[in-house]
């Protein structure tokens, strides 16, 4: 199984300051026949299921906010957020969907400082 | 615009089993897979198993075979999840998610309590 760390596994960031989150993947996650990096990013909120942010590695879902964005490539990936806004504590979270079983990173926790 | 929409709240006793549906609401799952993935309370996301509807072909998390059956419907666009030798580490939210190549569509999620 492909293994997802993710760190910090907490962090408190002023408002407007920007976020940087941090996923490491056992294996590359990049397929080269394709050339595309299998690894998302979601945002979870209390009390609600996770939310698609970025998919193969860098693009963002329709609707998010262009203050996300996602970079990285084989092994090493980040989510940035450019702006911290209220609305973005939440819980994040790294996946790979290159090769079963998908797998998760442990989640980050973005809280306001 | 498809929504996927999960069975109630479940609450069982030790060694009994779950079956969990979800359906896609004002749509079909199409070429879609259908993966589990549940999170039990105040941990993270653990991925169960999935199915492509259409062809019926599962996969399951090693974790959880032998007691975990994913199957689908695919004329009703249903699929459900069937967790047997419920213990009390399964209590947890299971939400099925929509995978293309990512997942990009949950449900609800189910809430599920094992306790005697």
């Amino acid at each position: 199984d492909i293994v997802m760390s993710q760190s910090p596994d907490s962090l408190a960031v002023s408002l407007g300051e920007r976020v940087t989150i941090k996923c490491k993947s056992s294996q590359s996650l990049l397929y080269t026949v394709n050339n595309h990096i299998y690894l998302a990013w979601f945002q979870q909120k209390p009390g609600q299921p996770p939310k698609l942010l970025i998919y193969w590695a860098s693009t963002r879902q329709s609707g998010v906010p262009d203050r996300f964005s996602g970079s990285g490539s084989g092994t090493d990936f980040t989510l940035s957020i450019s702006s911290l806004q209220p609305e973005d504590v939440a819980v994040y979270y790294c996946q790979q969907y290159l090769s079963l079983p998908r797998t998760f990173g442990q989640g980050t926790k973005l809280e306001i400082k | 615009q498809v929504q996927l929409v999960q069975s109630g709240t479940e609450v069982k006793k030790p060694g009994s089993a779950l079956k969990v549906s979800c359906k896609a609401s004002g749509g079909t799952f199409g070429y879609y897979s259908v993966n589990w993935v549940r999170q039990a309370p105040g941990e993270g996301l653990e991925y169960l198993g999935g199915i492509v509807p259409d062809s019926g072909t599962a996969n399951y998390a090693q974790k959880f075979q032998g007691r975990l059956t994913i199957s689908a419907d695919a004329p009703s666009s249903t699929v459900y999840m069937e967790l047997t030798s419920l213990q009390s580490e399964d209590t947890a939210i299971y939400y099925c998610a929509r995978e293309g190549n990512y997942m990009d569509l949950w449900g609800m999620g189910t809430s599920v309590t094992v306790s005697s």
